[in-house]
């Protein structure tokens, strides 16, 4: 079974407007939550990470995520979307009791209208 | 630094054939891993380290090997390769401290026919 959900293969959103992509989890204890990026042809880029602490989490490129133990979810957001954040983009979660072994959703492919 | 390499970029293969993916990094991670990327399936764990001489299974460990002599170094062997095994594939690695986020390599393209 999947134990890292997201729940939406392809967004599509106009320049300008704001992004949420969901993740949610299905472990029993908190994971180590990460959203990764990866453009056409190349590897996975770290957007971001929550380890613990806060639930809102600033990243690269503009990028936050907030954590929701209540709803197991750890969603991706950007207030402003540009045209080169189209993308395919991973929730991934590692279980710390399986430490180094990245648990990876199924990824949402982004796109960005003009 | 280098960061993690990956050789070759792309291979093509013929069902049967076996070949070695190779991996080295220089940040003197103890963790590696293996993934394997399919279109709408993510990314897939193979097998990993823990460090020099110590391996294990991850979620999709048929048909492939692996073995960590050194620390930096961590190749991935197709024993006999399958049109299954098409794919694209990933090492990572990463400190062993919990949590610390992996760093990703370029990719190989495999081609089984």
């Amino acid at each position: 079974a999947q134990s890292v959900t997201q729940p939406d293969i392809h967004i599509t959103v106009s320049e300008g407007a704001s992004l949420e992509l969901r993740c949610n989890y299905s472990y029993g204890a908190t994971p180590y939550l990460f959203w990764y990026v990866q453009s056409p042809g190349q590897g996975l880029q770290l957007l971001l990470k929550y380890f613990s602490g806060d639930t809102l989490v600033q990243g690269i490129k503009g990028f936050e995520a907030e954590f929701k133990r209540s709803q197991s979810s750890f969603n991706l957001r950007k207030p402003s979307v540009h045209w080169s954040d189209a993308a395919e983009y991973f929730c991934a979660a590692d279980r710390g009791s399986t430490l180094g072994r990245l648990y990876f959703g199924r990824g949402t492919q982004l796109t960005v209208w003009p | 630094n280098a960061g993690v390499t990956q050789t070759p970029k792309f291979q093509v293969l013929k069902t049967g054939q076996s070949m070695t993916l190779q991996c080295a990094q220089d940040m003197n991670h103890e963790y590696m891993s293996w993934y394997r990327q399919d279109p709408g399936m993510g990314l897939r764990l193979i097998h990993y380290s823990v460090g020099a001489g110590i391996t294990d299974q991850g979620e999709v460990p048929n048909g492939y090997n692996v073995s960590r002599s050194t620390t930096e170094d961590f190749p991935l062997r197709l024993l006999s390769a399958a049109p299954s095994q098409t794919s694209v594939y990933f090492c990572a690695s990463s400190y062993a401290t919990q949590g610390y986020e992996q760093y990703f390599g370029p990719g190989t393209r495999l081609t089984v026919t």
